[in-house]
Order: structure tokens, then sequence, then C-alpha cells
């Protein structure tokens, strides 16, 4: 596909376990962000990958949160010990490589829903 | 660390009518600045940037954007509304050299025919 792809579409999952959200970017595409957005509410910044730099991890909420980029290319969102205030979109981008101004495409998101 | 404020959470046009979205940021330095739009249950779609050059920026769907570096202001325009234009407009700033890119709590937009 030519898009920023992102799976599970929907999760649901019990309140103290942990969740995994995928993101395969755009082919050669080298930057990658992860965003929330809760009901009602704008795009909070959780962390970006460019490259083999490391990540700018400075939106991530708590330490349950963390992220990986394998190989330069997928990407790994995991949520431990989720709770219900984590329930939201999480959507992810990507960005060609290196330049400052480049468009940044987004998913389709993954709804996450702690019950 | 870079801002974006858009001061309205909600804009009501009629059908035909020109349209007006705020947005304005606070950055070091020369910014870069970006529209996107969302529909019900979709992800962000891109309609315009300003990266350099003519202040007036063209971008998707007939939607322009005028850049003003004394009001720090980069407002979302246009001259005719449609009701399928009615969805939620997020404005974005990112510093001139870097890569994180911040956006605002969004604008939902209604057009009424």
């Amino acid at each position: 596909g030519a898009g920023v792809s992102q799976s599970p579409s929907n999760k649901v999952t019990e309140k103290g376990k942990d969740v995994e959200l995928r993101c395969d970017p755009i082919s050669g595409h080298t930057a990658l962000y992860w965003y929330r957005q809760s009901l009602g509410q704008g795009l909070e910044f959780l962390i970006y990958f460019q490259g083999n730099s490391a990540p700018d991890k400075s939106g991530l909420p708590s330490d349950r949160f963390s992220a990986e980029r394998t190989g330069g290319s997928v990407s790994t969102l995991t949520i431990q010990r989720t709770q219900q205030e984590d329930s939201a979109v999480y959507l992810c981008a990507s960005s060609p490589t290196g330049v400052s101004g480049n468009t940044i495409y987004f998913g389709e998101g993954s709804w996450l829903t702690v019950v | 660390a870079q801002s974006v404020a858009q001061p309205e959470d909600q804009v009501n046009v009629a059908e035909g009518n020109p349209l007006t979205v705020k947005c304005t940021y606070s950055v070091s330095g020369n910014p870069y600045l970006f529209w996107y739009v969302q529909y019900p249950n979709r992800g962000l779609q891109f309609l315009l940037k300003y990266i350099t050059g003519d202040n007036l920026v063209k971008g998707s769907y007939g939607f322009e954007a005028e850049f003003n570096k004394s009001q720090t202001s980069f407002h979302l325009k246009k001259p005719s509304a449609l009701v399928s234009d009615s969805a939620l407009y997020f404005c974005a700033v990112r510093e001139n050299g870097g890569f994180k890119t911040i956006f605002g709590a969004g604008t939902r937009l209604f057009v009424k025919a």
C-alpha cells in the first residue's frame, strides 16, 4: 500500500493489560511520529524517530509508554499496565528523509479502549 | 518550545460564505506551518504548508492560508464554503531545521446548507 499502515485498527483491552500498536510507514520515509488523540482533544505529540538518531521521547506521558523502531522501518508503541485514561486514538505518521520542511503523512489510527 | 493556539473550538458558516479558521503560533526562529483536516473516523489529511517565500499559500480543495510574521498567525481561509468542508481542522508548527511537529487543539468547522 502507498500510505502509512497501522494495526490493529481497533483494540479493546482490560485495565492492567499490556498492548502493542504497530505502524508501517510509507516506504522510504525515514522520519516516524506517534501522536495521541483523546476524545474531543487535539493531537498530543508522543515520540519521534529520525533515521538512526536517538528518538525524541519528550512527549511520552509516563514510563508505561515506550516505542521502538526496528530496522529503520516498522515501529511498535507499547503501553504497559493500561489505564482507562489511555483510551484514545493513537496516530502514526511518517515523513521523507532529511529535509525539515517535509510534509508528514498520517495513518488511519489505532483506536484503543481500556475497560 | 514551540506551541500552537487555535482560539475557536468551533466555527459556523453558511454555505457559499467565506470561512476563516484562526491559528497563532510560538516558535524560536522561523516557523514551518501546516494545516491538516480530519473527517469523521479518519486520519489527518494534509491541506497546505508554509515553508518560505510567498506569504499566501494555496492548498487542496480551494483552501489557502496567509502567513503573518508580525502577528505570528497562519489563518486558514476559503472564499466560498461547502457543506463537505465540515470537518475538524488542525494547525501545526515546526521549528525551521527541526522535526518535532506540534499540533493545535483543533477547530471544528460546521458549514450549513
